[in-house]
């Protein structure tokens, strides 16, 4: 039972494209969503994270959009740059389930 | 100064040999993991440390044994190792095991030729 749902699988913008990757959870207990980015031949890099309470949280070029109803996020990535290319995870974690649950990721690439 | 770091970066190896991963971090945390990350990049939970003591332990065959001689460090030995067993596995820690926001380690590519 996948308990976090990634789509897509792979996405492909422009420079200066705003990509946007989406997760689906099941388990209502989650609070805790963070994303990850992760750079070939390097560990995840926490890049951005958001609890239950907030709709919306902005770091930097990098947004995450919450909607606890329909039990999703999704990460926005403004005006984005070729180094921005990287595989991006969502994660869920809360209730009795302390550990990070990972989507299956996303390969992102930013094409000049 | 890594914050988590492990040792070695690229391990190959013959099935049926056993190997150690070395983790160790210094940002003060209570919490540990060990992670397989597959071939298709999928990454999994495979044990939590807090402050040396197991508190998760998924399905995970028993060749797989954790080691936290102290709260800094994190070891993982391999019994018998086998194809399947190839994957890069990354170690983590959190402040506490209620703060999952985890600190991951540049990972150990292991080869199980």
């Amino acid at each position: 039972q996948q308990q976090v749902k990634q789509s897509p699988q792979s996405l492909i913008v422009q420079k200066g494209g705003i990509p946007i990757i989406n997760c689906a959870y099941e388990n209502t207990a989650f609070d805790y969503f963070p994303w990850y980015q992760q750079f070939p031949g390097k560990g995840p890099a926490l890049l951005i994270a958001i609890r239950p309470d907030v709709s919306e949280k902005k770091e930097g070029r990098f947004t995450i959009s919450f909607n606890k109803s329909a039990k999703q996020f999704s990460l926005h990535i403004m005006d984005s740059q070729p180094g921005d290319s990287a595989t991006y995870f969502c994660a869920a974690s809360g209730g009795s389930n302390y550990k990070l649950t990972f989507g299956k990721g996303t390969l992102l690439t930013v094409n000049p | 100064d890594t914050a988590v770091s492990q040792t070695p970066k690229y391990l190959v190896t013959q099935m049926g040999n056993d190997k150690s991963i070395k983790c160790e971090q210094n940002l003060g945390h209570d919490t540990m993991y060990w992670y397989k990350q597959d071939s298709k990049k999928f990454l999994k939970i495979m044990f939590s440390y807090n402050n040396k003591e197991l508190i998760i332990n998924e399905t995970v065959p028993n060749r797989f044994s954790p080691k936290s001689p102290d709260k800094a460090h994190l070891n993982l030995h391999i019994n018998s190792l086998e194809l399947g067993d190839s994957a890069v596995y990354f170690c983590a820690s959190s402040p506490h095991p209620m703060n999952t926001e985890a600190f991951f380690g540049q990972g150990t590519r292991l080869t199980v030729v």
